[in-house]
C-alpha cells in the first residue's frame, strides 16, 4: 500500500512551459516533503522540501504548493528547460524514525 | 567531497549465490538506509539504521540483511538471491534529528538469473 501516491508516471512539456507535479499522502504523521531530482545513473539528489505548516515554498524555478486539508502537494517547474529532464520523487518524511516514503516518480522530458 | 560510496555499480549474479554489497559515507551521519527502486513504485525502504548496532526493518525487507558495525559503512547482504530481489538499490544516509536531505550513493543495479 502506497502511502504517497505521485501522478502523473511520466510528462513531456516544451522548453519554456510549466512542468507539475502532483502528490497526495495519507498518513497525518508526516512532517516534512521533500522533493528529490534523479538523473540517469544517479542516486536521486534532494531539490527543494516543505514543512505542512507552510503553503509554498520557492526556489528559483522551482516552487512547492502544499495543501494541508486534501493532503496534497505539487511542484512546479517554471520555464522549463531542457537540463531538467529528470524523474523526480516527492516524499514524506517521519521525523520520528527518520524515515522517507516516497511517491512512485514522474518523468519529465523537456523538449527544446 | 561528502558522499555516499556504493559497490559494486553494477552486478549480475545466479540465483542462490550468496553477494554482499557495499555502503560507505563520509560524512559522519547517524543515520543509513538501503532502498530499492523499481519502476512505477518508487524507491522502498529495505532496511535502516539509526546508529552503530541499531538496525531495524523497511517495508521490504524480506531476503535481505544488514549489519552496522561501524558508523560510515552499512552493507546489504543477500543470502540466497532470487530473480524478483533484480532491482536498483541505493545506499543514503543523513543526520538524525536534524534535517530532512539524505544524501544517496549513485546507485547498484543488480540482475539475478
Amino acid at each position: 500500500q502506497q502511502q504517497v501516491k505521485q501522478s502523473p508516471q511520466s510528462l513531456i512539456v516544451q522548453k519554456g512551459g510549466i512542468s507539475i507535479i502532483n502528490c497526495a499522502y495519507e498518513n497525518t504523521a508526516f512532517d516534512y516533503f521533500p522533493w528529490y531530482q534523479q538523473f540517469p545513473g544517479k542516486g536521486p539528489a534532494l531539490l527543494i522540501a516543505i514543512r505542512p505548516d507552510v503553503s509554498e515554498k520557492k526556489e528559483g524555478r522551482f516552487t512547492i504548493s502544499f495543501n494541508k486539508s486534501a493532503k496534497q502537494f505539487s511542484l512546479h517547474i517554471m520555464d522549463s528547460q531542457p537540463g531538467d529532464s529528470a524523474t523526480y520523487f516527492c516524499a514524506a518524511l517521519k521525523a520520528a524514525g527518520n524515515k522517507l516514503t516516497f511517491g512512485g516518480g514522474t518523468r519529465v522530458l523537456v523538449k527544446p | 567531497e561528502a558522499q555516499v560510496t556504493q559497490n559494486p555499480r553494477y552486478l549480475i549474479t545466479v540465483t542462490g549465490k550468496k553477494l554482499t554489497v557495499t555502503c560507505s559515507q563520509n560524512m559522519n551521519h547517524e543515520y543509513m538506509s538501503w532502498y530499492r527502486q523499481d519502476p512505477g513504485l518508487g524507491l522502498r525502504q529495505i532496511y535502516y539504521s539509526m546508529n552503530v548496532e541499531v538496525t531495524d526493518k523497511g517495508d521490504v525487507p524480506e531476503g535481505y540483511k544488514v549489519s552496522r558495525k561501524e558508523k560510515r559503512n552499512f552493507p546489504l547482504i543477500l543470502e540466497s538471491p532470487s530473480p524478483n530481489q533484480t532491482s536498483l538499490y541505493f545506499c543514503a544516509s543523513s543526520y538524525r534529528d536534524r534535517d530532512y536531505g539524505y544524501t544517496f550513493g549513485s546507485g547498484t543495479r543488480l540482475t539475478v538469473v
